[in-house]
């Protein structure tokens, strides 16, 4: 079982959706939990950055995590087409030497 | 402008032969990072040094090998023992106090193997 677990998608939904993207994990000692966001050909770039438990806002992003759970989340308000990218899940725990677990990645299709 | 470059962003290798990657950047980050992506796989760690003159194996460092000679450099070098070389490599950056461990990452070398 992997560390961390990404439905790879693709995921298509109609412009102006909500979008949910999540991710579950194993590791209880995951403190850190970062979305990114990939086009194509690509290097990720950074959307959210969260610190244990809660929700944190950006724009049209909420990134959420559930500690009791093992489970974060990313929404996405009114989807966009140029949202349409694949979108990683990122996780790391403290003293771990700042390296990062990944998921697979979530690939998003927002069509017109 | 601050950020991450990578260079080249198309390489084709021969197999046999020893290819070096670049990576530099000058946001003044202490910890860089060599990171393969393959299709359905996510990223995987190759190499990773949080300081200059060091750096550790991460998960697949077999058939790789890195420097750390300069803050602002972390070159890759893809030796011929690396059995499937070809991949989509990634270079990131962080510094400790900022927060946590956000990473930020070059555009990539998509390497090739002929």
């Amino acid at each position: 079982q992997k560390e961390v677990e990404q439905d790879p998608g693709p995921l298509s939904v109609p412009e102006g959706a909500i979008v949910s993207l999540n991710c579950t994990y194993s590791n209880s000692a995951f403190q850190y939990f970062m979305w990114y966001r990939q086009y194509s050909r690509k290097g990720p770039e950074l959307l959210m950055y969260t610190y244990s438990s809660g929700n944190k806002e950006d724009g049209r992003f909420t990134a959420q995590v559930d500690k009791s759970s093992k489970y974060i989340s990313l929404f996405i308000r009114d989807s966009q087409p140029s949202d349409s990218a694949t979108y990683l899940c990122a996780m790391s725990e403290p003293g771990g030497g700042n390296k990062l677990t990944f998921g697979t990645g979530t690939q998003l299709k927002v069509e017109l | 402008d601050g950020g991450i470059t990578q260079s080249p962003k198309y390489l084709f290798r021969k197999e046999g032969q020893n290819v070096t990657l670049s990576c530099e950047q000058n946001l003044n980050h202490d910890a860089m990072y060599w990171y393969r992506q393959d299709p359905g796989q996510g990223l995987r760690l190759i190499y990773y040094s949080q300081i200059v003159n060091d750096f550790q194996k991460g998960d697949i460092a077999e058939g790789y090998s890195v420097s750390r000679e300069k803050k602002e450099s972390f070159p890759l070098t893809v030796t011929s023992a690396q059995k499937n070389p070809t991949a989509f490599y990634l270079c990131a950056s962080s510094t400790p106090g900022t927060g946590g461990n956000e990473q930020f990452f070059g555009p990539g070398t998509r390497l090739t193997v002929l």
